[in-house]
């Protein structure tokens, strides 16, 4: 049973740069083609796609957060994460991880972690 | 930038059909896939492709999508259904989220 686990700090200062990690546990990142996800939900809103990176590298990020989004693999350690720079209090968010199997068009994303909560605060 | 629009919410009573919609541009010619979120939990796949049900999910959950609407539709509703409910397709390989769905089990 595959199971994905967010880590990092809980509380970042504005400008800052916020960092995540990843780690998947009951199978390889690497092992099969999957892409590995981020996705965030600030309090009592929706859902927003951060960005992904697949087993071979090629990452795909939100238009809209791209200019500050990096996402990269660890398979030492079995482990993908995130780095979002400049943040501010909009930043403010769950933040989950995910597995997305590839089966072309329409892959189901069908592993999150149980998210973590990371607020923007001087 | 590809939006996908859902109704606030829906009230259903249990026994009953609850249909939830999702509306974008030409949203029949992506597949749509459909996540059930309860309170402080993490979403849960229940539709992929349009129609999908992932293993583990009841048969009561189906969905379908044509023109510019996606609908999942929950038959014979239980109190656990209660939850929020998103849409999410891909536009120019970046995934959108709709903008989710309460269901409330009356």
């Amino acid at each position: 049973q595959v199971q994905l686990q967010e880590s990092g700090p809980g509380l970042v200062k504005p400008s800052q740069t916020l960092s995540l990690t990843c780690t998947v546990s009951g199978g390889s990142i690497t092992a099969e083609t999957y892409y590995w996800n981020w996705i965030r939900q600030p309090a009592g809103k929706g859902l927003e796609w951060i960005g992904r990176i697949y087993t071979s590298g090629i990452t795909n990020y939100n238009p809209s957060l791209k200019s500050r989004v990096s996402i990269f693999l660890d398979t030492s350690k079995n482990q993908f994460s995130l780095r979002l720079s400049s943040v501010t209090a909009a930043d403010t968010a769950v933040y989950y991880c995910a597995r997305e199997r590839d089966l072309g068009s329409g892959s189901p994303t069908d592993y999150w972690g149980q998210g973590i909560l990371v607020t923007v605060s001087s | 930038s590809y939006e996908l629009t859902q109704p606030p919410s829906v009230s259903v009573s249990p026994g009953q059909t609850a249909s939830i919609t999702c509306s974008g541009e030409k949203l029949g010619d992506k597949y749509v896939g459909w996540y059930q979120q309860k309170p402080g939990q993490s979403p849960v796949l229940v539709i992929y492709r349009d129609s999908k049900r992932p293993s583990g999910i009841p048969e009561r959950f189906s969905g379908s999508n044509s023109g510019n609407t996606a609908t999942l539709t929950i038959s014979g509703t239980q109190a656990m259904d209660e939850a929020d409910y998103y849409c999410q397709a891909w536009d120019s390989s970046t995934a959108v989220f709709g903008t989710g769905t309460t269901v409330t089990v009356l």
